[in-house]
């Protein structure tokens, strides 16, 4: 079983629109959460922690549920430049690795 | 600036011929790690190191090796490349001892024939 799965999509959207993405992680001591975000084959690079409490960042906001070892990553308002694979990325207790997931794919459409 | 540096950022060879990918930062972190990434697969951490002299296996190490000889520097060694190592490879590196995030190198294509 893989440690992180994300629906590949593609999601596609008009802009406005509001988007949720989901992300699944199988051990249950994972200890840290993110959403990174990457276009077209170019470096991740983070969009934002997810703390235990939800946090919100503009238009976008990221949810934690540990007891169903899932989180979520929630864009309001998209616009064009939303567009991108958003890769969801969970560590074990000691930070020694990450996982990622394979990433959704985000279209926001004029 | 801040930043991790790979280089080459492009690179096509032939299967047997060793290779070696650069990676550099300039943050002082102590944590440095290599990923690659392949279609529907996302990033799998091949190496990572927590420090000086200090390396470990990630989920897919092999025919890879790396060396961690100063803080700053964290090469990735493919002794004898076959096609399966065809590849878009990152390095990354952050603080370590907490919830840090990590910073990723721009990338290095790599073709294997």
């Amino acid at each position: 079983r893989k440690e992180v799965e994300q629906d590949p999509g593609p999601f596609n959207v008009p802009e406005g629109a509001t988007v949720a993405f989901n992300c699944t992680y199988s051990n249950s001591a994972s200890q840290s959460f993110f959403w990174y975000r990457q276009d077209c084959r170019k470096e991740p690079k983070l969009l934002m922690s997810v703390y235990s409490s939800g946090n919100e960042d503009g238009r976008f906001t990221a949810q934690l549920n540990r007891a169903s070892q899932y989180i979520s990553l929630l864009i309001r308002d998209s616009k064009l430049s939303d567009s991108a694979t958003y890769l969801c990325v969970v560590t074990p207790p000691n930070f020694n690795k990450f996982y990622f997931g394979s990433g959704t794919k985000l279209n926001v459409k004029p | 600036e801040a930043q991790v540096t790979q280089n080459p950022r492009y690179l096509i060879t032939v299967t047997g011929k060793k290779l070696t990918v650069t990676c550099s930062q300039n943050m002082n972190h102590e944590y440095m790690s290599w990923y690659r990434q392949d279609p529907g697969l996302g990033l799998r951490q091949i190496y990572y190191s927590m420090n000086v002299e200090v390396t470990d296996k990630g989920d897919v190490p092999e025919g890879y090796k790396v060396s961690r000889k100063e803080k700053r520097n964290f090469p990735l060694i493919l002794e004898s490349p076959s096609p399966n190592q065809t590849s878009l490879y990152f390095c990354a590196s952050r603080e370590t001892g907490g919830e840090e995030t990590q910073y990723f190198g721009p990338g290095t294509r790599l073709l294997v024939l």
